[in-house]
């Protein structure tokens, strides 16, 4: 157990919806990332926030937005949903922002579009 | 950009050394990490090396890292069927001065026969 929880485990809904991923990251860890997992283009890094702010951008859709709140956990926010967006999507947290610290990940949310 | 490459399969019989490989591009990289992930679940953390280092070893696993030739590998010492799973390598790079993040392979998933 990484000890980072992600709710829920699965999410079906239909294109053009909108869906929110939560994430809590481990005890004492301030910065929180998230990846989408899919066959095709593997494991690609989304955003990246560290004790509410945003800290890095990755290869995140205008869609989709993300918040980090005064408690640290974290929503993803997914909007006009289309069939391309099914996928895993993990969360991962670290103690700081810095120089590659570690990254520990929860066990994910698959998202089916229908 | 950063791009990290791993072959996509690796056989072997349980109680053999597993050897997974992997080459990045960006010489600049400073951490380079392992993940496993088993069917259904996140990505674990198993180890990383700091490119500073060229060797890092903990109980049955051990790193190498050639930075010459970019070139990272995980032996996996008394491999057993447990050890089945996709094993993910990772580079964290900061293109552009930004804040950095991790560029993943697209795994190498190993399979081990009684």
């Amino acid at each position: 157990d990484s000890g980072v929880t992600q709710t829920p485990k699965h999410l079906i809904t239909a294109t053009g919806q909108r869906v929110t991923l939560r994430c809590s990251p481990r005890s004492g860890d301030l910065s929180v990332y998230w990846y989408q997992q899919s066959l095709d283009q593997g494991l690609q890094f989304l955003i990246q926030y560290y004790n509410g702010e945003e800290r890095a951008k990755g290869n995140i859709l205008e869609r989709f937005s993300a918040q980090q709140f005064p408690d640290l956990h974290s929503e993803l926010n997914l909007s006009s949903l289309e069939l391309g967006d099914s996928a895993l999507y993990f969360c991962a947290s670290s103690v700081a922002a810095g120089l590659g610290q570690p990254q520990h990940f929860g066990d994910g949310t698959r998202l089916s579009i229908l | 950009g950063e791009d990290v490459e791993q072959s996509l399969f690796l056989s072997v019989r349980e109680g053999d050394s597993s050897v997974i490989n992997c080459t990045y591009t960006d010489s600049s990289s400073t951490y380079l990490y392992w993940y496993k992930q088993e069917p259904g679940a996140g990505l674990q953390l198993l180890t990383y090396i700091f490119s500073n280092m060229d060797m890092k070893q903990d109980q049955r696993l051990t790193v190498l890292l050639n930075k010459k030739d970019k070139h990272l590998s995980l032996r996996i010492a008394d491999t057993q069927t447990g050890d089945s799973a996709i094993y993910f390598c990772a580079a964290f790079t900061t293109p552009g001065g930004s804040q950095g993040n991790l560029i993943f392979g697209k795994g190498t998933k190993l399979s081990v026969k009684p």
